[in-house]
């Protein structure tokens, strides 16, 4: 019943190549993100969709598409992959918890890939 | 352009004593901060959270403080725990938008 499942937990590949990593939360969310972290371990901000929604896109290649087939998922499409690439790659939901001013993110366990 | 900074990679306490982890930004806008907790190969949990409105929050054995003047928050974990030994992230973000940015974190080490 894990909360937010991310797959696969590790990813191996050629450069070059295209993957997806999916994710999907049964929080009942609106809103889905998904993170990077790089190797000097900050976790930075790629997309979020809300309810289906694009409304924050950072400065990523266009290489990397964020899919969502509804809201429960928010699927991680990376095109060409690059040796940059390698990252552990985070998805998080989020809703807003009573007493609290900002959404609070649900993560999770992250999916390592490594571009060889 | 590290808005969000955790000097300390590392840190070790006792069992029952005081863990105190820091976290300095530098974007003035930021009105509200947040701790997160990481266990390996877990994703990172929320812990508690402050809004710039106030200095303090405390939960449990946790405490945040927040002194805006210098840009700083501290958590702290009053008495630590062994099983408070993980990785801890502090995040801030302004305004109602989601773009939290999160610093690099700190391992926490809690012996016995």
């Amino acid at each position: 019943d894990t909360a937010v499942s991310q797959t696969p937990k590790y990813l191996v590949t050629q450069m070059g190549n295209d993957k997806s990593i999916k994710c999907e939360q049964n929080l009942g969310h609106d809103t889905m993100y998904w993170y990077k972290q790089d190797s000097k371990k900050f976790l930075k901000i790629m997309f979020s969709y809300n309810n289906k929604e694009l409304i924050i896109n950072e400065t990523v290649p266009n290489r990397f598409s964020p899919k969502s087939p509804d809201k429960a998922h928010l699927n991680l499409h990376i095109n060409s992959l690059e040796l940059g690439d390698s990252a552990v790659y985070f998805c998080a939901s989020s809703s807003r918890l009573p007493g609290q001013w900002r959404d609070i993110q649900y993560f999770g366990a992250g999916t390592r890939l490594s571009v060889l | 352009d590290q808005q969000v900074k955790q000097n300390s990679p590392s840190l070790s306490v006792q069992e029952g004593r005081i863990s105190i982890l820091n976290c300095d930004y530098t974007n003035s806008m930021f009105d509200y901060f947040l701790w997160y907790k990481k266990y390996p190969a877990e994703g990172p949990t929320f812990l508690i959270s402050i809004s710039s409105i106030k200095d303090k929050n405390e939960d449990g054995r946790f405490t945040v403080f927040l002194n805006k003047s210098a840009k700083h928050l501290s958590l702290h974990i009053v008495p630590s725990q062994p099983g408070d030994s993980a990785v801890y992230f502090c995040a801030a973000c302004f305004g109602y938008g989601q773009n939290f940015v999160f610093g690099p974190g700190t391992r926490l080490s809690v012996l016995p």
